[in-house]
């Protein structure tokens, strides 16, 4: 079946370090989106990838970086500059630019300890 | 920046009856987008509907858009128990590259009681 795989599902990060979430499709989507939640809140835009080895910042890409190598990953790095790490982040893609929906994976929680 | 706001923020109803959702946004768009998040959940692609249409179905779900108001309405009929979720609006702009991207409204929270 074809779909998003986000992992780890659950991550603690240390204060300072540096932690790696992971995003792979098998939709042969060429967009991927990477976007963050705060409990009881919508989502906001991280950083999104039209093509490989291309992609742009968000409305909050302070504090995190990506890299799109392959058309089907597109791994979203927090850094230890993103000083509220805290939070739910989703990984999404869809078929093309104009997209007409995103699939979404099923997410990553991730907790600063 | 969020584009859209929901209202309202929470709702509550027994199984049967109907649900309606609005969202409000800012800006002009190219189609506006409902999802379902259950909790902890990725999100699920419910309908869209294109700026040049005023009205959608898709089973029980009834969308409609007035972009002169720059608002939407999500409507769930005769709800069951597994509609509890929660239910995002989200709108597309298409700038002037290829790049397109959805905005994300705040959300309603819908629980479905029996």
């Amino acid at each position: 079946d074809g779909g998003i795989t986000q992992s780890p599902k659950y991550l603690f990060r240390k204060e300072g370090q540096n932690v790696t979430l992971s995003c792979e499709q098998n939709l042969n989507h060429d967009a991927m989106y990477w976007y963050r939640q705060d409990p009881g809140q919508g989502l906001r835009l991280i950083y999104y990838s039209q093509i490989v080895n291309d992609f742009q910042k968000g409305d909050i890409a302070e504090g995190y970086s990506v890299s799109r190598e392959k058309k089907e990953s597109f791994p979203l790095t927090v850094t230890s500059a993103q000083k509220n790490p805290t939070a739910f982040y989703l990984c999404a893609s869809a078929e093309g630019p104009r997209n007409y929906g995103y699939t979404f994976g099923s997410g990553t929680r991730l907790t600063v300890v | 920046s969020q584009q859209g706001e929901e209202d309202p923020q929470a709702l509550s109803i027994q199984e049967g009856e109907n649900a309606t959702m609005n969202c409000s946004y800012k800006t002009s768009i190219n189609n506006l987008q409902w999802y379902r998040q259950n909790s902890g959940r990725g999100l699920v692609h419910l309908i869209l509907i294109r700026s040049n249409e005023r009205e959608k179905h898709s089973g029980r779900l009834r969308v409609t858009l007035d972009t002169s108001k720059k608002s939407s309405s999500l409507l769930i009929t005769a709800s069951r128990a597994a509609d509890t979720a929660s239910y995002f609006c989200a709108t597309a702009e298409f700038g002037t590259g290829t790049a397109s991207k959805l905005t994300f409204g705040t959300g309603t929270r819908l629980q479905v009681t029996l």
